[in-house]
């Protein structure tokens, strides 16, 4: 299996731009993470789909931030309108239950200048 | 805070010696589990202990848990170059899994 993927590795965008990140989940697992690191505030969980259905999206900042999830090879994550302090590297995982060991993707650094 | 804390937050050896690195949280928990970061890349998993475990070994990684004290221990032994990265304890409890700070160890060689 190629691992978690995800796309694109790097982006860099203006203020108020839509940014969309994508990710592909090891085939099998039914659980897919999203999460965002940056040096202030370390990892934080932004939102937890269980068989494409998001299950806790506590972690999303705001509306501007959104997921999707429209099969099991599949989802996004949407900015609309990105700010500077959403710069950060955005990380999917995969699970095969939410228990368990996460497989992560390798990250998207996002700047928004 | 429902973030776990590690200690210490950096720690640098000696190639050959061995880290220790403790992690402690607040809530309840089903399992804890150990992950390695490497600059710039992903998270990757080392191992995962249960609640109703209190030691596990595996390779030169050996995991405590005290459940009593809500806390947790890595030792990696024998330290090599490659060992360089950042370790992160996280937590499976209240149906999330919430990682610690991280730990950034250095070995030199």
């Amino acid at each position: 299996d190629a691992g978690v993927i995800q796309s694109p590795r790097h982006e860099v965008t203006e203020m108020g731009q839509e940014v969309t990140l994508r990710c592909k989940p090891i085939s099998g697992h039914n659980s897919l993470f999203w999460y965002r690191q940056t040096m202030m505030r370390g990892l934080e969980l932004l939102i937890y789909f269980n068989n494409n259905v998001p299950i806790d999206d506590s972690g999303m900042p705001e509306d501007r931030f959104s997921a999707k999830m429209p099969n099991a090879s599949f989802s996004t994550l949407k900015i609309q309108p990105s700010e500077p302090r959403d710069s950060a590297v955005y990380f999917c995982a995969s699970s095969s239950d939410r228990g368990f060991e996460q497989y992560f993707g390798p990250g998207t650094r996002l700047t928004v200048t | 805070s429902q973030q776990g804390e590690e200690d210490p937050q950096a720690l640098s050896i000696q190639e050959g010696e061995n880290a220790t690195m403790n992690c402690s949280y607040k809530t309840s928990i089903n399992n804890l589990q150990w992950y390695r970061q490497n600059s710039g890349r992903g998270l990757v998993h080392l191992i995962l202990i249960r609640s109703n475990e209190r030691e596990k070994h595996s390779g030169r990684l050996r995991v405590t848990l005290d459940t009593s004290k809500k806390s947790s221990s890595l030792l990696i032994t024998a330290s090599r170059a490659a060992d360089t990265a950042s370790y992160f304890c996280a937590f499976f409890g209240n149906e999330k899994l919430t990682f610690g700070t991280g730990t950034r160890l250095t070995i030199i060689p």
